[in-house]
């Protein structure tokens, strides 16, 4: 059983819809969380960075955590086409340690 | 803004070959990684370093090589390029205690 487990999708909502993207994992250690953003024939760009518990908001972002569950979330509110990549979520023990990758959900947000 | 430069975006060869991808950073980070990224199976650690000429191995480093000479340049060598290698390979870097940035990989085909 992989340690970051992800929905891959595909997931299609329509422009302006809150969209919600998950992933759980099974590792206790785990401390911080990243999710990034990957556009087709691109890198993972980083959107979102949080150490613990609780909720960290970066405009139409808002990254949540719930180590009690081991699950993450991210919410993106008034969805855009532009939106459409793949969505990666990440996640280390400590800050200098290596990153645990999810395998990535695939967003279509249709105009 | 955080640039990681990776040589080329396309790259064909040949079984057997020797093949070099290049991965340059302008920040000063002191951690660099190689990942490779295949559909259905996420991004998978190669190698990494966390200073010059520092290398330690990541999940998969059968059939690769790297090489880190200076801070800012970190090199995969495929020493012997065989088709189950065809791949995206991605480079990240980061600063300690900080989350990676990535480039925008190389698509590698080996025939």
């Amino acid at each position: 059983q992989k340690e970051v487990e992800q929905d891959p999708g595909p997931l299609s909502v329509p422009e302006g819809a809150i969209v919600s993207l998950n992933c759980t994992y099974s590792n206790s250690a785990f401390q911080y969380f990243m999710w990034y953003r990957q556009y087709s024939r691109k890198g993972p760009e980083l959107l979102m960075y949080t150490y613990s518990s609780g909720n960290k908001e970066d405009g139409r972002f808002t990254a949540q955590v719930d180590k009690s569950s081991k699950y993450i979330s991210l919410f993106i509110r008034d969805s855009q086409p532009s939106d459409s990549a793949t969505y990666l979520c990440a996640m280390k023990g400590t800050n200098a340690g290596k990153s645990t990758f999810g395998d990535g959900t695939t967003l279509t947000v249709k105009p | 803004d955080v640039k990681v430069t990776q040589s080329s975006r396309y790259l064909v060869k040949r079984t057997g070959e020797k093949v070099f991808l290049e991965c340059v950073q302008d920040m000063d980070h002191e951690n660099m990684f190689w990942y490779r990224q295949d559909p259905g199976l996420g991004l998978r650690l190669i190698y990494f370093s966390y200073d010059v000429k520092m290398k330690e191995k990541g999940d998969i480093p059968e059939g690769y090589s790297v090489s880190r000479e200076k801070k800012e340049r970190f090199s995969l060598i495929l020493e012997s390029a065989s088709t189950n290698q065809t791949s995206m390979y991605l480079c990240a870097t980061r600063r300690t205690n900080q989350p990676q940035h990535f480039g925008d990989g190389t698509r590698l085909s080996i025939l």
